[in-house]
């Protein structure tokens, strides 16, 4: 199996600032990446795909970046609507995995 | 509108089977993959497993072979989540999820079953 480290699994940030969060892959899954945003029960909702394409309707304030290994979730200016769980998910391998998870709380 | 609607939360004892739904309207049911995830309470995403109803190919994560059935009926548009035998660490709330044209992620998303096992 492909394994996804998120990191930090945990950060703590004010309205307007600027969030960037880390998803490692063991191996090379190319540009095989999503991001999804999850919101205390609810179900999650995907931001980006192909590591850094934009989902239809999700605001400009997300980006993605990376590719191989290594990828990047930015949020610049973060908004009250923002404070969630993220996480990234591989869907490079015949068995797709996530991320841990990523819990971003207001300061 | 593309729309997943999850049959409701359920609460079985230990032993016993249970099948959960997800019915797909707004768009063909059988041209995208259907998948579903499984949250443990407090915990993180997992990939359980995946079905194409336009072929009823069906492709598992290793630790849900042979432990869960994804099936999918296309009369009526619904996909399926079935266990023979549940056990307490079955507890989750369990999403369907549509694999769209969005490079293969999970595009649109069910509102989740809450599965409760206990004696």
């Amino acid at each position: 199996d492909i394994q996804l480290t998120q990191s930090p699994s945990f950060l703590s940030a004010s309205v307007g600032d600027r969030v960037t969060i880390t998803c490692r892959a063991s191996q090379d899954i190319s540009s095989y990446l999503a991001w999804y945003q999850q919101r205390p029960g609810k179900a999650p909702k995907l931001l980006i795909y192909g590591a850094s394409t934009l989902q239809s309707g999700v605001p400009s304030r997300f980006s993605g970046s990376g590719s191989g290994t290594e990828f990047t979730l930015t949020i610049i200016s973060l908004q009250p609507e923002d404070f969630a769980t993220y996480y990234c998910h591989q869907l490079n391998s015949y068995f797709p995995t996530f991320g841990g998870g990523t819990k971003v709380e207001i300061k | 509108e593309v729309q997943l609607v999850q049959s409701g939360a359920e609460v079985k004892k230990p032993g016993e089977s249970l099948k959960i739904s997800c019915k797909v309207s707004g768009d063909s049911f059988t041209r995208y993959w259907l998948g579903w995830v499984r949250q443990v309470p407090g915990k993180g995403l997992e990939w359980m497993g995946i079905i194409y109803p336009g072929e009823s190919d069906t492709r598992y994560g290793p630790s849900f072979q042979g432990q869960v059935t994804i099936s999918a009926d296309k009369s009526i548009s619904t996909a399926y989540l079935k266990w023979r035998s549940l056990k307490a660490s079955d507890t989750a709330m369990y999403y369907c999820a549509r694999q769209g044209g969005s490079g293969l992620a999970f595009d649109y998303w069910g509102q989740g079953t809450l599965v409760t096992v206990s004696s």
